[in-house]
């Protein structure tokens, strides 16, 4: 089955410094990876729509300059949260959509990051 | 105001009984897509369900979609230890279906007592 590849699992960075998450589609090419936060016991909230080979689409709220996204290829999405701060500490996670599929297949979604900035 | 509410928010359940977790939806779904995730881990497809009426089973799971598209249950025959687990729906709210992204419930965490 198809399969999304989140690296690092989890890391732990110092205040200031910028941290870069990959999410790679395994067995599949991806047009669209998306990336989703999720804080203790809430749901997953979108960041950002990444499209291969153009600028992010990026939520309501999310700061594009902190979190810089880049789609250079149709198997690999990179998040970096640049100047990280306490505040940023989450579980970050990437999904992707099948380019090969129709639009309502399921989306697959990597195992996550979780980032805890001291 | 949230746009899918998920409920109940936890649910503890003895060994062997049925239960049943609701997702509702405050506009038509495209798409509705049922998660289980354990925290801090990935999420794990179980479901997707894109017809009004629609209902697939897969083990002692089942999901149905009503008929208006707004709403979504997930029931579970005879929970396992191995049901444990938080339990996500996701919506497409928009046309393009899960190719937008999906817009999440609160997610249900529940409990199998033995």
């Amino acid at each position: 089955g198809a399969v999304v590849s989140q690296h690092p699992s989890w890391v732990i960075c110092k205040s200031g410094t910028s941290v870069k998450i990959e999410c790679r589609s395994l067995d599949f090419q991806a047009t669209t990876m998306f990336w989703y936060r999720q804080f203790p016991k809430q749901s997953l909230m979108l960041m950002a729509t990444s499209n291969e080979g153009s600028k992010a689409t990026y939520e309501q709220g999310v700061e594009k300059d902190k979190f810089l996204i880049n789609h250079a290829s149709l198997t690999l999405s990179t998040l970096t949260v640049t100047s990280a701060h306490p505040e940023d500490s989450s579980f970050y996670i990437c999904s992707a959509a099948d380019r090969g599929r129709p639009l309502n297949s399921p989306l697959h979604f990597g195992n996550g990051t979780r980032l805890t900035v001291t | 105001s949230q746009e899918l509410e998920q409920s109940p928010q936890s649910l503890i359940v003895q060994e062997g009984k049925n239960l049943t977790i609701n997702c509702t939806s405050s506009k038509t779904l495209y798409g509705l897509y049922w998660y289980k995730q354990k925290y801090g881990e990935g999420l794990i497809f179980l479901m997707m369900l894109q017809k009004g009426g629609e209902e697939k089973s897969h083990e002692k799971i089942t999901a149905k979609l009503d008929e208006k598209k707004q709403q979504s249950s997930l029931h579970i025959t005879a929970s396992q230890p191995s049901h444990a687990g938080i339990y996500l729906c996701g919506a497409a709210l928009f046309s393009g279906g899960g190719a937008d992204g999906l817009t999440f419930g609160k997610g249900t965490h529940l409990i199998i007592q033995p």
